[in-house]
């Protein structure tokens, strides 16, 4: 079965669109994340949430909103969408609040902008 | 300050030989300090951590040695193995919720 996973694994769209990309955990974790990784490969935290509460909320533009309807998913929804927002971005899990838990990743959405 | 310093950015080794991975920081608030392993297509793994009260951890085939006075840390793979190829990520976080990804180490065992 798996563990995070995300929906989906591919989106190719144009400027200016809006997109969201869903993600879901069934480890009955209470932590979920958000990362974007970049065409160099850096990963980059976005977001976190526990308990369906915003506890992290790096220096993302405000085009890209977050919402956890429940404690086991997390999906993100991007508004006006620029080419620089190309990049893997993906979706994490770990039990407890804080970066000493072991994370679980998902596979990660590539999302193009044309 | 907050950043991680990763080396080499691509590493490649033969069957059988050791790889090496190292990361630097700045920051003395870092406490912790894990390794990643991310396969091409994949999201990234867990592969060992530490803390800066011990020098050294090993799981299996995969240490980690750390310098806390130079503030240093490094990965060692011994008997590297094809299925060892994938990019590996150095990573350190201060605090409940600061995080920070080194660059990454494409690292490619020859057969």
């Amino acid at each position: 079965d798996t563990a995070v996973s995300q929906t989906p694994k591919y989106l190719v769209t144009q400027m200016g669109n809006d997109k969201s990309i869903k993600c879901e955990q069934n480890l009955g974790h209470d932590t979920m994340y958000w990362y974007k990784q970049d065409s160099k490969k850096f990963l980059k935290i976005m977001f976190s949430y526990n308990n369906k509460e915003l506890i992290i909320n790096e220096t993302v533009p405000n085009r890209f909103s977050p919402k956890s309807p429940d404690k086991a998913h997390l999906n993100l929804h991007i508004n006006s969408l620029e080419l620089g927002d190309s990049a893997v971005y993906f979706c994490a899990s770990s039990q407890a609040t804080g970066f000493t838990d072991t994370q679980y990743f998902g596979p990660g959405t590539r999302l193009t902008v044309l | 300050q907050q950043q991680v310093k990763q080396s080499p950015q691509s590493l490649i080794v033969q069957k059988g030989g050791i790889s090496i991975i190292n990361c630097a920081y700045e920051n003395t608030a870092f406490d912790y300090f894990p390794w990643y392993q991310q396969f091409p297509g994949k999201g990234p793994a867990l592969l060992i951590a530490i803390r800066p009260d011990v020098s050294e951890k090993k799981e299996g085939r995969f240490t980690i040695s750390f310098n806390k006075s130079a503030k240093q840390f490094s990965l060692h793979i011994m008997d590297s193995q094809p299925g060892d190829s994938a990019t590996y990520f150095c990573a350190a976080s201060w605090g409940t919720y600061k995080y920070i990804f080194g660059t990454g180490t494409r690292l490619k065992v020859l057969a």
